[in-house]
């Protein structure tokens, strides 16, 4: 049962350089999120998907794109890499709750990203 | 708009003694609580939740979490830690309806001593 799966675990890329990171979910979830955590700032969100087809952006989405390319996955792209988007970035899932809300969203094992 | 503040960014135990992490939020409407673990090089995984009903929660590994309308506090507890608690800890509040976004509080890394 892999649950959510992150690809690649670390990346070194220089400034300006693109990059996309894969994510895929086993647990027929409708929801999809990434996220990046940085010391001290807990984890803010840069992109959700609340269903197929659908993307909105969350707290911090500039200089990221993303794609929801089918139920499963959920892609992060980084089209010219800046030294301030080092971080380790996290991909999350959730099924749907409840009274309209999410349950608790199940995360992947991150991608630590390092941009010179 | 939405946060979440916890209070205690670095605490430092010795085993067996006591836990308390404080976790406050900002947000008039109906709410569920999280707190997450994350042990060191690993994902984070989730402690316990409170969606509805008894306001006192209980989640894995002893820990639990007593959720406080009034004060808009959602406070961890654990009666004795072990070393194996070393970690870092997040609350994370998700508004009901809100499509399932969650806004994590800045963490509080736990070190505990053996």
């Amino acid at each position: 049962n892999a649950g959510v799966t992150q690809t690649p675990k670390f990346q070194v890329l220089k400034t300006g350089q693109s990059m996309t990171l894969q994510c895929a979910q086993d647990m027929n979830h409708n929801s999809m999120y990434w996220y990046r955590q940085d010391p001290g700032m807990g984890l803010r969100l840069i992109y959700y998907s609340a269903s197929e087809g659908t993307t909105d952006k969350g707290e911090v989405p500039n200089g990221y794109n993303v794609s929801r390319l089918n139920k499963r996955e959920f892609s992060l792209r980084l089209e010219s890499a800046a030294p301030s988007q080092t971080s380790v970035y996290f991909c999350a899932s959730s099924g749907v709750g409840g009274r309209g809300s999410n349950q608790p969203q199940h995360f992947g094992d991150g991608t630590r990203l390092s941009i010179l | 708009a939405q946060s979440v503040s916890q209070h205690n960014h670095h605490v430092i135990l010795s085993e067996a003694a006591s836990l308390e992490l404080g976790c406050n939020y900002s947000y008039g409407g109906t709410v569920n609580l999280f707190w997450y673990v994350q042990y060191p090089g690993q994902h984070l995984q989730l402690l316990l939740k409170y969606f509805s009903g008894d306001p006192l929660v209980k989640g894995i590994k002893g820990f639990e979490a007593e959720f406080i309308k009034s004060k808009f506090s959602f406070n961890l507890r654990k009666p004795s830690v072990q070393w194996s608690d070393t970690a870092e800890y997040f609350c994370a509040v998700n508004a009901q309806g809100n499509t399932g976004k969650l806004i994590f509080g800045q963490g509080t890394t736990l070190q505990v001593k053996p």
